[in-house]
């Protein structure tokens, strides 16, 4: 089964504070990709970044960074330095390599607080 | 902007009603997929097109359907509507059909559908 999870429904943090949002994923696959989205007030969807599983090297974009830990099925997202424009609900995503739909979690939802 | 247009923005109707919703892909991206995003089941991906033919069917209903027309627009067709339709309907693009590391689907702005 192909199963994403997001525990944390709803985060408030303090502006310039640091931020971890959680993935967890199930898939059989052994070939797989890993997407975080955002969803501003606005609606919209955007596209954050994609990890393919045989890369497990993190990633670092500004004061984004993505940690992708195949052991514990993890693909975790940190904000540093938030800021209020961050407020958002984050999406993490899961795409197995045999077919293109995409897998979403609930959502996580973030409120930076000036 | 993600170069994926979708009409319109809201839609406001009434149960029993039948509505289209439309999508236009990026330029060169011949996927469309539509996606459901509503309060009690989350974002789920409906359907997907690609150049013109059906490639994969996810949670949709039977009194859905879409098509995709050979300028590669599709439309999204939802009738004999009921509240639980009321959400916010997404459509998005990619340049292949399938597989592949680097398909990564961009999305419209939405469709929100409100149903009274």
């Amino acid at each position: 089964a192909q199963k994403v999870t997001q525990a944390q429904t709803e985060i408030s943090v303090v502006e310039k504070e640091d931020v971890t949002l959680d993935c967890v994923y199930e898939t059989r696959d052994t070939t797989y990709y890993l997407f975080w989205y955002k969803q501003p007030p606005s609606g919209e969807l955007v596209f954050l970044i994609r990890r393919n599983s045989f890369d497990e090297q993190n990633e670092i974009s500004g004061r984004y960074s993505w940690n992708f830990q195949k052991s514990t099925s993890s693909f975790n997202f940190t904000i540093t330095a938030s800021q209020v424009v961050d407020s958002a609900v984050y999406f993490c995503a899961l795409r197995p390599n045999t077919g293109n739909q995409f897998y979403f979690g609930t959502g996580t939802s973030l409120t930076v607080i000036p | 902007d993600s170069g994926v247009t979708q009409t319109p923005k809201h839609l406001i109707t009434a149960t029993g009603q039948r509505v289209t919703l439309r999508c236009s892909p990026r330029s060169g991206d011949l996927s469309v997929y539509w996606y459901q995003q509503s309060l009690d089941q989350g974002l789920q991906f409906l359907i997907q097109y690609y150049n013109g033919e059906e490639r994969a069917k996810g949670n949709i209903l039977e009194r859905f359907s879409a098509q995709q027309f050979p300028d590669l627009h599709s439309e999204l067709n939802l009738s004999s509507l009921e509240l639980g339709d009321s959400a916010l309907y997404f459509c998005a693009s990619s340049v292949a059909g399938a597989g592949g590391p680097y398909n990564e689907q961009f999305f419209g702005p939405g469709t929100r559908l409100t149903v009274l």
